[in-house]
């Protein structure tokens, strides 16, 4: 049981570049989320999948787009990147979108720097 | 807009020292409170759950109050260990949304 897993876990890209950030989770669970977080402040929602086949905007969806593949995958776009989008990037699984909201489940991350 | 509070940013004490770390929020319309600690270069890790309609949340060593009508929660952390060193932050669910504090880094010195 791997829990949730993130590929890759490093990234480096120029400017303008796009990128897919992988992950999937083995819990069976319907919601997944993507967050990015900067040094000094609170992780941010970028954007959700309450179930398969639904995704919805968090706080800070501009400049990424996310595709819910399946019950296990979520994966995050970057289609031109920018260097405001360094940051590191943080996938989560949770069982239960519906109040109360349920544990969320972590993976290790993906480090990314637009140069 | 709820907004989350840790404080301090960041704490250094002896190992075996009781210590609390601070969380406020603006809304105290929440459904619940998470605290989660994070390991460098690793994901994070639920430590505790307070149900919006709870007091408090015990595990192990571990135990979270929550006072919604001041907006505040804290967590205590009893005999800290080296082990504890990492930074820990609080969320709140806030419209089916996790809003969550900046964190604080937390070293325990041997």
């Amino acid at each position: 049981n791997a829990g949730v897993t993130q590929t890759p876990k490093f990234q480096v890209l120029k400017t303008g570049q796009s990128m897919t950030l992988q992950c999937a989770q083995d819990m069976n669970h319907n919601s997944m989320y993507w967050y990015r977080q900067d040094p000094g402040m609170g992780l941010r929602l970028i954007y959700y999948s309450a179930s398969e086949g639904t995704t919805d905007k968090g706080e800070v969806p501009n400049g990424y787009n996310v595709s819910r593949l399946n019950k296990r995958e979520f994966s995050l776009r970057l289609e031109s990147a920018a260097p405001s989008q360094t940051s590191v990037y943080f996938c989560a699984s949770g069982s239960n979108i519906a109040a109360p909201w349920d544990e969320q489940y972590f993976g290790p991350g993906t480090r990314l720097t637009v140069t | 807009k709820q907004e989350v509070t840790q404080i301090p940013a960041a704490l250094s004490v002896p190992e075996g020292e009781n210590l609390v770390l601070n969380c406020s929020f603006t809304d105290s319309a929440i459904y619940n409170l998470q605290w989660f600690r994070q390991d460098p270069g690793k994901g994070l890790t639920s430590l505790l759950l307070i149900q919006s309609s709870q007091r408090e949340q015990t595990s192990g060593r571990l135990n979270a109050s929550l006072d919604k009508s001041s907006g505040r929660s804290t967590l205590y952390i009893a005999a800290s260990q080296p082990g504890d060193s990492a930074t820990y932050l609080c969320a709140v669910d806030s419209n089916y949304q996790l809003i969550w504090g900046a964190g604080t880094k937390l070293i325990i010195k041997p």
